[in-house]
């Protein structure tokens, strides 16, 4: 069945320094989805891809989808301490309304 | 116009009792999908339903477990006989349109913790 590996598992940052979070999907998604969960919330949706290449931004955040969309990144520039908490990327494939969730990317900033 | 809601917040069963996760999507949304989630963990797909149909049950335990959203009400995932292990984090998310009508962010709402003691 269709899986989403993401890594790092755990990032430990400065304030100010840059984080980033990758996606790979073992097949071809029809669009990927990033979500982002604080501690003790709920998941948050931030962005959908859709297109192969395709590259959006929100303020400090970067989104890539991958040539192949198989793969897709989260960057974000000069972290601060309201950045903290779990990145979460999620993909379906052609036909399905099932979205497969990524592990999630817990980031963590120390001021 | 009110997000996700889901009650109860916290929930404590016995084992072998059953528990009741209610979840009334956002006013216009037809899909509702539910997710597990133990601590540290992603979020696991279980279903996906429309309003009196279940669309993808992929995820759900064949035993114990089931799902349903009627005409009228807000949707449930029932647990029947509880075990530890069923101890999570219960989301509940809900879209205004399936992948067909994209696109189709989902909306969580704050879950379900269930604690089996």
């Amino acid at each position: 069945g269709q899986q989403v590996m993401q890594i790092p598992q755990y990032q430990h940052v400065q304030e100010g320094e840059d984080f980033t979070t990758y996606c790979n999907s073992s097949t071809t998604l029809s669009n990927i989805q990033w979500y982002k969960q604080r501690p003790g919330g709920h998941p948050v949706f931030l962005i959908q891809l859709v297109k192969s290449g395709e590259v959006k931004k929100q303020k400090r955040l970067t989104f890539q989808f991958g040539e192949a969309k198989k793969n897709s990144s989260l960057h974000i520039t000069a972290t601060q301490t309201t950045d903290v908490g779990t990145y979460f990327c999620a993909g379906t494939q052609g036909g399905s309304e099932k979205l497969v969730f990524g592990k999630g990317t817990k980031l963590t900033v120390n001021p | 116009n009110a997000g996700v809601m889901q009650n109860p917040r916290h929930l404590v069963r016995r084992r072998g009792q059953e528990a009741r996760l209610r979840c009334s999507p956002m006013k216009g949304h037809s899909h509702v999908y539910w997710y597990r989630q133990l601590p540290e963990e992603g979020l696991k797909f279980m279903v996906y339903l429309q309003k009196e149909n279940i669309i993808d049950e992929s995820g759900m335990p064949k035993e114990r477990f089931s799902a349903e959203f009627p005409k009228e009400g807000p949707s449930i995932l029932r647990i029947q006989q509880v075990v530890r292990g069923d101890s999570a984090a219960y989301f509940c998310a809900s879209s205004p349109l399936g992948l067909a009508g994209g696109p189709f962010e989902q909306y969580f709402g704050p879950g379900t913790r269930l604690t089996v003691t």
